[in-house]
């Protein structure tokens, strides 16, 4: 079965804080993805990576970087967490073959104080 | 660039009635349109996908979605829904050479008894 896995389902930090969250996939996607989910704004892509050690900004990427060194893991990172970064991140993978279906984990959510 | 429009935030409905959740898309390439259900503290499932072929696509848990290129167009129905059905709905396209997901702003479906 197609898995997405990410490390937490819930996170408290604190403001000032790096914050690494993890995701590793067993499909041997090419694309993978990391999201954030805020009510009545939907998903918006932070950053997504098509290859290994290749990344590209999405529509809201400042305060994150990203860390892909292997094929199956996806890091966001949070350089300095701030309370504005509360929400719910989600990651995806996706390979070009299935024109974008994309598979999700469960989503974590990280609550910074 | 593409963007997702999906026109109604919130739609409640009772037990057994039809549904018809609306998206809208714009793309300046080739579309790939797909709908995922969110369960409460869940992640993202896919409910149905349109890649090619005919416009009129079936899913899961009875559900279907017709493309309409002229209109821009990607509506999800449900002849008659149950309460398990309660959950947030989101339209995605994707296209050019990365097959980027951009997602909707979510429906969120209430079924009353």
């Amino acid at each position: 079965d197609v898995k997405v896995t990410q490390s937490s389902r819930y996170l408290v930090k604190r403001t000032g804080e790096k914050v690494f969250l993890e995701c590793v996939q067993d499909m041997d996607h090419e694309n993978m993805f990391w999201y954030r989910q805020d009510p009545g704004l939907g998903l918006r892509l932070i950053y997504f990576s098509y290859d290994v050690k290749m990344k590209e900004k999405g529509d809201i990427p400042e305060g994150y970087s990203v860390s892909r060194e292997k094929k199956e893991r996806f890091s966001l990172i949070l350089e300095s967490a701030s309370t504005n970064q509360t929400s719910m991140y989600l990651c995806a993978s996706s390979s070009p073959n299935r024109r974008g279906e994309a598979f999700f984990g469960q989503g974590t959510r990280l609550t910074v104080v | 660039a593409q963007s997702v429009t999906q026109l109604d935030s919130q739609v409640p409905v009772f037990e057994e009635a039809p549904v018809e959740l609306r998206c809208n898309y714009s793309s300046s390439v080739s579309v790939y349109l797909f709908w995922y259900v969110q369960y409460p503290n869940q992640g993202l499932q896919l409910l149905l996908k349109y890649l090619s072929g005919s416009t009129l696509v079936k899913g899961i848990n009875g559900f279907e979605a017709e493309f309409n290129k002229s209109q821009t167009s990607f509506h999800l129905r449900k002849p008659s829904v149950h309460i398990s059905d309660t959950a947030e709905y989101f339209c995605a396209v994707s296209g050019g050479s990365n097959y980027k997901l951009t997602f909707g702003k979510g429906t969120l479906l209430t079924v009353n008894p």
